[in-house]
């Protein structure tokens, strides 16, 4: 079945770590996003990357960096720059094959730090 | 910029209550409008969609109109059941491609037997 892998589901760092999260999906969507949840803030756009090898800042970049060497992955890294890591992270993809939007949520991993 | 405004929660309501979970959006263009659902843990899985004025989206149950003159694109149901406690998200995406989706800040929903 096609969908969006996120992984670990949880995941627990240091102070002063970095720590990478994953996202892989099958569905051929050009377009993949990275999200953070807060509780009472919604989600906000930390990256974003409509094509390989291209990606954009979002409204919240600071204090992470991603990659996009292959169209099925876009991995997420938390730096130590990012004062406030501990939140709900999700990712997704989307596509206008046909001309029909279509976007694709993965099931999230939830860092924290300790 | 482009925003989606929510009515604020925790909406708690008994089983076989109509819903109404408010959504208001700022945009330069011409959005298309969703509701999103988000249950305990898991990501968000659309409800519906509309792409222009006066479009309904529905979807088991629940449905929203895109109201272009007050801006609005407000969840309704007529009926809810405990299955639908979960936290609502309503989103804009500008055309054309693939652009982000903007969210709302998101209404919980509590539904009690």
């Amino acid at each position: 079945d096609g969908g969006i892998t996120q992984s670990p589901k949880y995941l627990f760092r240091k102070e002063g770590q970095n720590v990478t999260l994953s996202c892989e999906q099958n569905l051929n969507h050009d377009a993949m996003y990275w999200y953070r949840q807060d509780p009472g803030q919604g989600l906000r756009l930390i990256y974003y990357s409509q094509i390989v090898n291209d990606f954009q800042k979002g409204d919240i970049a600071e204090g992470y960096s991603v990659s996009r060497e292959k169209k099925e992955s876009f991995p997420l890294t938390v730096t130590s720059a990012q004062k406030n890591p501990t939140a709900f992270y999700l990712c997704a993809s989307s596509s206008t094959t046909g001309g029909a939007f279509g976007y694709t949520f993965g099931s999230g991993t939830r860092l924290t730090v300790v | 910029g482009d925003s989606v405004t929510q009515m604020e929660g925790p909406v708690t309501l008994s089983e076989e209550a109509f819903l109404t979970i408010n959504c208001t959006y700022t945009a330069t263009g011409y959005p298309s409008l969703f509701w999103y659902v988000q249950y305990p843990g898991e990501g968000l899985q659309l409800l519906l969609k509309a792409t222009k004025a006066d479009d309904k989206g529905s979807n088991k149950g629940f449905e929203a109109t895109y109201r272009k003159e007050t801006t609005s694109f407000h969840l309704e149901k007529g009926s809810v059941q405990v299955s639908d406690s979960a936290v609502y998200f309503c989103a804009l995406k500008i055309p054309p491609g693939n652009t982000p989706l903007v969210f709302g800040k998101g209404t919980r929903l509590s539904v009690i037997a």
